[in-house]
């Protein structure tokens, strides 16, 4: 079974501070992963894909094959980035998407 | 471009009754996949549509079907609903079916209530 777990509901920072979302998955293939990212009162957009190899907005992400683990990391918070972020999983091949229960982050000023 | 539209924006239903979702997606984009987010959680995948065709299925019973339109619009409809149905349903629109293809732009969802 594919499975995506993000431990933590809720997680503060304050500005300035390095952020690190937690995402591990249990999945026996080739996965591709994702994080998803909803700002207050906006549509869940994308924020990276692990094939892209790309920082968006600050924020990275690498796969970690031998941790299962796929965790978004940003240097120095900014108050912005205070949104509501999924990590997802999809088969390489496939059409199904897993997502987790979701990070609320909240950068405190 | 508006992106993904879906409607209506809520809803509210009474437990048996059936019920009819739509989205239209992003222009330039021909494959809808339907996700269910209860309050708390992540989307959980219902289904994919691509070429009016269901091409993937997420571990939803029969009563939750669809359908896609040569336009590539698409709609869900749930039976028999139940009060554990109540959630926000959301549509997404990409270019191809594959994960490698170009992301998934999401709707603001249809908030669903069953009395």
């Amino acid at each position: 079974a594919q499975r995506v777990t993000q431990p933590e509901k809720l997680l503060s920072v304050f500005k300035g501070a390095p952020v690190e979302l937690k995402c591990n998955y249990s999945y026996s293939g080739s996965p591709e992963l994702f994080w998803y990212v909803q700002y207050s009162r906006q549509r869940l957009q994308l924020l990276l894909r692990h094939i892209s190899r790309e920082s968006i907005k600050g924020f990275t992400a690498d796969l970690n094959k031998g941790e299962t683990s796929f965790h978004l990391k940003k240097p120095f918070a900014q108050e912005e980035d205070s949104a509501m972020y999924y990590c997802a999983l999809a088969w390489s091949t496939g059409n199904q998407f897993y997502f987790g229960t979701g990070t609320s982050l909240t950068v405190i000023p | 471009d508006a992106g993904v539209t879906q409607s209506p924006t809520h809803l509210i239903k009474t437990r048996g009754q059936q019920v009819t979702l739509r989205c239209s997606p992003k222009s330039g984009h021909d494959t809808v996949s339907w996700y269910q987010q209860a309050l708390g959680q992540g989307p959980q995948f219902i289904f994919q549509y691509y070429e009016e065709e269901e091409r993937q299925r997420g571990n939803f019973p029969d009563r939750f079907s669809g359908h896609q339109f040569p336009n590539y619009s698409s709609e869900l409809n749930v039976n028999a609903l139940l009060l554990g149905d109540s959630a926000l349903y959301l549509c997404a629109s990409s270019l191809g079916t594959g994960p490698g293809n170009q992301p998934q732009h999401f709707g603001d969802g249809t908030r669903l209530s069953i009395l």
